[in-house]
């Protein structure tokens, strides 16, 4: 049963445009979640994260939405630059633990 | 951010041998670590929860016998796979936690002849 889902393998975002990834959830009692890029043989890098008690927290470039009531959380990427080719994964910790459910990753391609 | 490290970065070896991967943080302590499998184009898998001083915790379908993990001290954890089969060949990746967010090691490439 996987608790974490990200419905879109691929994406391909014209550089300059806006990427937006999606993630869905099962689990209501996920109280954090996180959007990690990851590179081919190299370990996931930490993009940005949001708590349940918000809705949206940005970073630059990176915003997180997440919608409670759908249980469904998406990562805008504006303006989309070609270094942000990757995969990227949403991942939602359990409330009272420290373990983290990951989806199964949206490789994004940036074209220039 | 927090510093995680691992090492080795790469191994081969041949089947029905032992593999040690270690998990080191770098600039803080974590008296808890995880490991996660990753097969090509699949997600990461928590394989168990390290923690420091005491037994890991595995996930269901784990095997603890072929996995050995210990958490020696609160800056490393070490992932052994014990009489490795080409079914092994993986991506290892340890990861630790500072507060509510994870930082990953770079991750261990394990190839299985």
């Amino acid at each position: 049963d996987q608790q974490v889902k990200q419905n879109s393998p691929s994406l391909s975002v014209q550089e300059g445009r806006i990427s937006i990834l999606n993630c869905d959830y099962t689990n209501s009692m996920f109280d954090y979640f996180l959007w990690y890029k990851k590179y081919p043989a190299e370990g996931p890098t930490f993009l940005i994260s949001i708590s349940s008690i918000k809705d949206k927290n940005e970073d630059g470039r990176f915003t997180v939405f997440l919608n409670k009531s759908a249980k469904h959380l998406s990562l805008h990427i504006v303006p989309s630059q070609p270094g942000d080719s990757a995969v990227y994964f949403c991942a939602a910790k359990d409330r009272g633990t420290y373990k983290y459910i990951f989806g199964t990753g949206t490789r994004l391609k940036v074209l220039a | 951010g927090a510093v995680v490290s691992q090492h080795p970065s790469w191994v081969i070896c041949k089947s029905g041998t032992s593999v040690k991967i270690e998990c080191r943080s770098l600039d803080f302590q974590a008296t808890t670590m995880f490991w996660y499998r990753q097969f090509p184009k699949q997600s990461l898998m928590l394989m168990a929860t390290s923690n420091e001083g005491s037994k890991a915790t595995y996930e269901q379908g784990v095997e603890k016998d072929k996995f050995l993990i210990n958490h020696a001290s609160l800056t490393l954890s070490t992932l052994t796979v014990t009489s490795a089969h080409p079914e092994d060949s993986s991506f290892y990746i340890c990861s630790a936690n500072v507060y509510n967010e994870q930082f990953f090691g770079p991750g261990t490439r394990l190839t299985v002849l």
